[in-house]
């Protein structure tokens, strides 16, 4: 059971490129989301999706997009890329009706750095 | 706007005592709290949690406490091992009548535990 598996681990992006992070998870959740995590913060919500077909902006949803064709798959991705997007990102998802935790699972995060 | 507050950045405890990690929150909204933990190079993985309905929880070593009253919440973790070496975030779930996004967590900074042998 891969749980919520992140690609790449480590990118290194110019100024200006753009690029996907993937994400996929096995465990037929629901709820998927993306968060950032800059250095000495929490982590914040970039954009989540209930369900296939559908996603909704999180907290900072500025100069990234999103897209859930599929159950398993949440990929986000980034156009432009500046040096403010460098961070570490991390999927997740959830069964939102499944306590205690909600079943909410982490990827293991992709850092990724912008130059 | 700060929702949920870890003031504390670090904490360093000797190994077999008691840390006590705190949580402060500003929306009465929230109905349920949660404690993740997260190691280097990983993503955080769920540690406890608690509903706003109770005020303790405990599984283990591991207990948290919630003064609603006070918008308080605290881990106690007891005894203390160098495994428990970590970065501690706590989050927070608003009720689905009172807006929000539902299924979203919303995270404090963090604290890092040390624990010393």
């Amino acid at each position: 059971n891969a749980g919520v598996t992140q690609t790449p681990k480590f990118h290194i992006l110019k100024i200006g490129q753009s690029m996907t992070l993937q994400c996929t998870q096995d465990m037929n959740h629901n709820y998927m989301y993306w968060y950032r995590q800059d250095p000495g913060m929490g982590l914040k919500l970039i954009y989540y999706s209930v369900g296939a077909g559908i996603t909704d902006k999180g907290e900072v949803p500025n100069g990234y997009n999103v897209s859930r064709s599929t159950t398993e798959d949440f990929p986000l991705r980034l156009e432009l890329a500046a040096p403010s997007q460098t961070s570490v990102y991390f999927c997740a998802s959830s069964y939102w009706d499944r306590l205690p935790n909600y079943g909410y699972t982490f990827g293991s995060g992709t850092r990724l750095t912008v130059v | 706007d700060q929702q949920v507050k870890q003031n504390s950045p670090s904490l360093s405890v000797q190994e077999g005592r008691i840390s006590i990690l705190n949580c402060d929150y500003t929306n009465s909204m929230f109905d349920y709290f949660l404690w993740y933990k997260k190691y280097p190079a990983e993503g955080p993985t769920f540690l406890i949690s608690i509903s706003s309905i109770k005020d303790k929880n405990e599984d283990g070593r591991f207990t948290v406490f919630l003064n609603k009253s006070a918008k308080h919440l605290s881990l106690h973790i007891v005894p203390s091992q160098p495994g428990d070496s970590a970065v501690y975030f706590c989050a927070a779930k608003r009720g689905e009548n009172y807006g929000g996004s539902q299924g979203n967590l919303i995270f404090g900074k963090g604290t890092k535990l040390s624990v010393k042998p």
